[in-house]
C-alpha cells in the first residue's frame, strides 16, 4: 500500500502570508496527486489535481507542484477565507489520504 | 455537469450491515474511465478510502476493511453502492462516494456532498 505523510500537521499563520504544505507518498504516483480544502460540516474541496493543475473556480493563489513523491501545495497570499484544514490524496495506486494540515490564524 | 448523491439510512444498529447508495446524475456511469469509490470520516478525524469499482473491471478494498466491504454497481440505475458488515460504533462516521479519472487525469475528482452514518442501539 502507497502510504502519504503530509506536514505540518498545524500552521499558524497571518493573512497575506505565503504557506506550503507537503505531502511525501511511500513510492512514486507520478503527478496522481489531489489537494483539498475542507471546511468544519462540509464536504472537501477540490482545490488542485494531476499534482498541479487548478480546478475550475478556484483561485489563483493555490498552485501546487511535484511528481514521483514528493509534492507541495502552496498559497502565494493567505486570505481570511483559506483558514482550514487541508489534505492530499493520491488516486494512482488504489487511494489514501495524507493525515490533514489545519491551517490556523496566527 | 456529474454530480453524486449519497443515500441510506442514518442509523444502523450494531452487528448489522450499513448499505449506502451513490447516484449519478448529469452523465453516464458507464461513459469514461473513471473509479467510483467510497470514502469517510470520522467526526474530527481524517479521511479513509474504502474502496472502489470500475465498470470494465472490478473493485479494490481498503486492505484494513476488506473482510466486511462489498462495493456493487447497478448501471440500469446509473447507481453504485456500499455494503459493510458488522458494524460497530468507530463505524459511525461521515460517508463521501467520489469518482476519479484513471486514464490521463485530465478531469478533476468529483465528490457527493456525503451522509452521516450512526452506529447505535
Amino acid at each position: 500500500d502507497i502510504q502519504m505523510t503530509q506536514s505540518p500537521s498545524t500552521l499558524s499563520a497571518s493573512v497575506g502570508d505565503r504557506v506550503s504544505i507537503t505531502c511525501r507518498a511511500s513510492q512514486s504516483i507520478s503527478t496522481w496527486l489531489a489537494w483539498y480544502q475542507q471546511k468544519p460540516g462540509k464536504a472537501p474541496k477540490v482545490l488542485i489535481y494531476q499534482a498541479s493543475s487548478l480546478e475550475s473556480g478556484v483561485p489563483s493563489r493555490f498552485s501546487g507542484s511535484g511528481s514521483g513523491t514528493e509534492f507541495t501545495l502552496t498559497i502565494s497570499s493567505l486570505q481570511p477565507d483559506d483558514f482550514a484544514t487541508y489534505y492530499c490524496q493520491q488516486y494512482n495506486s488504489y487511494s489514501a489520504f495524507g493525515q490533514g494540515t489545519k491551517v490556523e490564524i496566527k | 455537469q456529474v454530480q453524486l448523491q449519497e443515500s441510506g439510512p442514518g442509523l444502523v444498529k450494531p452487528s448489522q450491515t450499513l448499505s449506502l447508495t451513490c447516484t449519478v446524475s448529469g452523465g453516464s456511469i458507464t461513459s469514461g474511465s473513471y473509479y467510483w469509490s467510497w470514502i469517510r470520516q470520522p467526526a474530527g478525524k481524517g479521511l479513509e478510502w474504502i474502496g472502489r469499482i470500475y465498470i470494465s473491471g472490478g473493485t479494490n478494498y481498503n486492505p484494513a476493511l476488506t473482510s466486511r466491504v462489498t462495493i456493487s454497481v447497478d448501471t440500469s440505475k446509473n447507481q453504485f453502492s456500499l455494503k459493510l458488515s458488522s458494524v460497530t460504533a468507530a463505524d459511525t462516521a461521515v460517508y463521501y462516494c467520489a469518482s476519479w479519472d484513471f486514464y490521463d487525469g485530465r478531469y478533476p475528482p468529483l465528490w457527493g456532498q456525503g451522509t452521516l452514518v450512526t452506529v447505535s442501539s
